[in-house]
């Protein structure tokens, strides 16, 4: 049973646009968030996080938004860069120090 | 030097050979993970251990067995490997921040394993 979900494998859009990768989880009892980046070759590197007392965090480019009623998170990249592409995984704990739960990723392509 | 070492970075092994993936951390982190990356299911946790005297299963741990043998180093060992344990196999440590509550993760570069 997959308790976080990404249902897009893949995304592409051009240069200087908004990147809007998708996050669903069934799993009432996560209360953190996280998004990672990997690049092929390489191991995914953390680049935002949200907590559920929070509905967004922003750190530059990168927007994180969760929805908790609705069970669900995204990430807005803007403007998206050729260098961003790459896969983006979601992952949530269940509590402070709980081992994360990945999604399936999403494979983002931004075309210049 | 990588803080998450992971050796080796390639591996072809045949059916029924035992294999040992080793991961070293230079982090001083408490807590490390195996976890395998497959196309189309993404992360899935194989094993965990939050200090050198815990192990604990993951997602999918059947026909994977760990070592903890210090808090630097974790091995994970498939005794008889099978076709489908092929796949990008990742090293992670992670430290709890307790201000934030929240809980970085730095993984290792991969392992690729195929079982032929």
């Amino acid at each position: 049973d997959q308790q976080v979900k990404q249902n897009s494998p893949s995304l592409s859009v051009q240069e200087g646009r908004i990147s809007i990768l998708n996050c669903d989880y069934t799993n009432s009892m996560f209360d953190y968030f996280l998004w990672y980046k990997k690049y092929p070759a390489e191991g995914p590197t953390f680049l935002i996080s949200i907590s559920s007392i929070k509905d967004k965090n922003e750190d530059g480019r990168f927007t994180v938004f969760l929805n908790k009623s609705a069970k669900h998170l995204s990430l807005h990249i803007v403007p998206s860069q050729p260098g961003d592409s790459a896969v983006y995984f979601c992952a949530a704990s269940a509590y402070q120090g709980g081992k994360l739960i990945f999604g399936q990723g999403t494979e983002l392509s931004v075309k210049p | 030097d990588a803080d998450v070492t992971q050796t080796p970075r390639n591996r072809i092994t045949k059916t029924g050979k035992r294999i040992m993936l080793e991961c070293s951390q230079t982090k001083g982190h408490d807590r490390m993970y195996w976890y395998r990356q497959d196309p189309g299911l993404g992360l899935r946790l194989i094993y965990y251990s939050f200090d050198v005297k815990d192990i604990n299963k993951g997602e999918i741990s059947d026909g994977y067995s760990v070592s903890r043998q210090a808090q630097a180093k974790f091995s994970l060992s498939l005794e008889s490997a099978i076709p489908n344990q092929t796949a990008l196999y990742f090293c992670a440590t992670s430290d709890f921040d307790k201000g934030t509550g929240l809980e970085g993760y730095t993984f290792g570069s991969g392992t690729r394993l195929t079982v032929v």
